[in-house]
């Protein structure tokens, strides 16, 4: 079957590094996604994987392992407004490049 | 380039009624996603149209249903509105095919039933 797991909720000091995890199993794994969303907003896209690998974006980079089925995604320099639910989704080739969703990491900053 | 619209922004029902929800999609996008969400819930998907064809379905009752026009806008609706429909409907457009083919959000239509 398909599942994706992620961490419920994570805390974290403002200025400090921090990783959400990221596990799947998914039959046609065709990329993997991170998106970032505020209490009460739409989910904002922030990173894309499909080759095994680091992407760096700014403060924020993603890496995947497809062997291992993992992604991670790697938060620096934390910022107070870096306090938001982060999603991995991963799209299957096998289901018309359907997303198939976590349920999200709710991050909370601390100062 | 306009990101993803959605209309109406907020709205309250009461039960038994119905409800229709529109979404505009980025211009050139052919695939349209809906997503529930509720306090508390990961994203929860609805079903997703691609060239005004149903693609992909969830596991949600018939109540809800949608549809896709020739220039790609889509609507969502919920016959029967019960209690637990309250949520953030959210809508999600995106080129459709393979490759670095992302999916952007609209800001979503938060649904109260009373």
């Amino acid at each position: 079957g398909q599942n994706i797991d992620q961490p419920t909720e994570m805390t974290a000091t403002e200025g400090a590094i921090v990783q959400i995890n990221c596990t799947y199993q998914t039959s046609g794994f065709n990329g993997l996604f991170w998106y970032q969303q505020h209490a009460g907003e739409a989910p904002t896209f922030l990173s894309y994987n499909v080759l095994d690998g680091l992407e760096e974006k700014g403060r924020f980079s993603s890496f995947l392992s497809r062997s291992k089925g993992y992604s991670y995604l790697l938060l620096k320099e934390l910022q107070m407004k870096d306090s938001a639910s982060y999603l991995c989704a991963v799209r299957d080739g096998n289901s018309n490049y359907q997303l198939i969703w976590g349920a999200g990491t709710k991050l909370i900053i601390k100062p | 380039k306009a990101g993803v619209t959605q209309t109406p922004r907020y709205l309250i029902k009461t039960r038994g009624q119905q409800v229709t929800l529109s979404c505009s999609p980025i211009s050139g996008h052919r695939s349209v996603s809906w997503y529930q969400q509720t306090p508390g819930q990961g994203l929860q998907f609805l079903f997703e149209y691609f060239s005004e064809t149903q693609r992909n379905k969830g596991n949600f009752p018939g109540r809800f249903s949608g549809r896709q026009f020739s220039n790609s806008r889509s609507e969502m609706n919920v016959s029967t509105l019960e209690l637990g429909d309250s949520a953030l409907y959210l809508c999600a457009s995106r080129g459709g095919q393979g490759g670095r083919d992302t999916q952007y959000f609209g800001p979503g239509t938060r649904l109260t039933v009373l």
